[in-house]
């Protein structure tokens, strides 16, 4: 298994620009979610989704949107990218609904906006 | 505000038990106490998580004090490869949100 994947490793963009994050996994996991971290701090969920079809927001959602259309894949679109979008993004995933099992987080972006 | 907090950095020696303090002052009844790492920014990895019980696994032990208001993650006996980031983490009561504090680096020393 490649576990949870996620590209492009690093990106750039401008302000104003539109981008897609892309994050795979291959373990037939139902919950896929989104992290940003910024320097010196904790993650902080952005979107996640219990399965295909269904998506709810985190605690920081704004700026983001994101669909689930198969189980493997959940990617995250900055629509009109900011200097405040700059971060780390991790997503994750696990199996089962009632979240009492281990997560498992991909390799991570850093995207910094200018 | 933060759901957990925990102190900036501490350090240990190689060998010894490394324990790591959070304050989780306001969980409520069904919120679970997780612990992750991340070494150099990978990507979080897990380590151990709680309700009410202690518990170990092969890598940790989780002491939850009674009335759950915090918790201290302890590594046995530190290594070298322990030297990372630290985190506590409520887990929502749905269990599809983590809210992770700011965490602990840890440094163990030779």
């Amino acid at each position: 298994n490649a576990g949870v994947t996620q590209t492009p490793k690093f990106q750039v963009l401008k302000t104003g620009q539109s981008m897609t994050l892309q994050c795979a996994q291959d373990m037939n996991h139902e919950y896929m979610s989104w992290y940003r971290q910024d320097p010196g701090m904790g993650l902080r969920l952005i979107h996640y989704s219990v399965g295909a079809g269904i998506t709810d927001q985190g605690e920081v959602p704004n700026g983001y949107n994101v669909s689930r259309s198969t189980t493997e894949d959940f990617p995250l679109r900055l629509l009109s990218a900011a200097p405040s979008q700059t971060s780390v993004y991790f997503c994750a995933s696990r199996t089962g609904y009632n979240g009492y099992n281990e997560q498992f987080f991909g390799p991570g972006t850093r995207l910094t906006v200018l | 505000d933060a759901k957990t907090t925990q102190p900036p950095s501490m350090d240990c020696a190689e060998g010894r038990a490394a324990n790591l303090p959070c304050n989780h002052s306001t969980i409520s009844g069904n919120e679970y106490v997780y612990w992750y790492r991340q070494i150099h920014s990978q990507g979080p990895q897990y380590i151990i998580h709680g309700l009410k019980n202690n518990e170990t696994n092969e890598m940790a032990s989780l002491i939850i004090t009674e009335d759950r208001k915090s918790s201290t993650l302890i590594l046995p006996h530190a290594t070298l490869r322990d030297t990372a980031v630290y985190y506590c983490i409520v887990r929502s009561n749905t269990g599809n949100q983590f809210y992770f504090g700011t965490g602990t680096s840890l440094t163990v020393i030779p």
